[in-house]
């Protein structure tokens, strides 16, 4: 079944750690993004990679790092840099150019 | 400063009505739009989308229309069932790049019986 899968589902933070959200897709989508989703506003372009090895900051990349070594894969580090950290983080890809994304069902990330 | 604009945080429907969510937008370089619809832990889910040349497109019980000199594009639903309570997003686009796609911050709609 091609999908896009996010782990974990919920995941915990201390102050200054930095951590790792997984992405993965078997839909063989060249392009994969990160976004964030705080109540109340729409989704947040974090980072965004159009093809294997090369990745692009979004509107709010900041305090966060990727990388695509493998065309299924898209990682996404949030690190101590990012001062609020707190939100639903959702994975997306999609064939690039017009075609509309498929996304992950997202990580929450909480700060203890 | 919301390119996107989805006014109303929520909507109530009665089953079988016609469910109409709106969104505004500023830009007059957006020239692909396009509605997501998500459950509850879920992620969004594609809909159906509309070509800034086109004022309408329809898709069984969901048609989009698009009204670009008052740069307004609604969702309409017809007939309205229990599976459509979710929280809709309107994302505009402009260019090839998805990078370019603006979410709005979401209805809420609740279909009740």
């Amino acid at each position: 079944d091609g999908g896009i899968t996010q782990s974990p589902k919920y995941l915990f933070r201390k102050e200054g750690q930095n951590v790792t959200l997984s992405c993965e897709q078997n839909l063989n989508h060249d392009a994969m993004y990160w976004y964030r989703q705080d109540p109340g506003q729409g989704l947040r372009l974090i980072y965004y990679s159009q093809i294997v090895n090369d990745f692009q900051k979004g509107d709010i990349a900041e305090g966060y790092s990727v990388s695509r070594e493998k065309k299924e894969s898209f990682p996404l580090t949030v690190t101590s840099a990012q001062k609020n950290p707190t939100a639903f983080y959702l994975c997306a890809s999609s064939d690039g150019g017009a075609q509309p994304q498929h996304f992950g069902d997202g990580t929450r990330l909480s700060i203890l | 400063d919301q390119q996107v604009k989805q006014n109303s945080p929520s909507l109530s429907v009665q089953e079988g009505r016609i469910s109409i969510l709106n969104c505004d937008y500023t830009n007059s370089m957006f020239d692909y739009f396009l509605w997501y619809k998500k459950y509850p832990a879920e992620g969004p889910t594609f809909l159906i989308s509309i070509s800034s040349i086109k004022d309408k497109n329809e898709d069984g019980r969901f048609t989009v229309f698009l009204n670009k000199s008052a740069k307004h594009l609604s969702l309409h639903i017809v007939p309205s069932q229990p599976g459509d309570s979710a929280v809709y997003f309107c994302a505009a686009r402009w260019g090839s790049s998805a990078s370019k796609i603006i979410f709005g911050s979401g209805t809420r709609l609740s279909i009740r019986p």
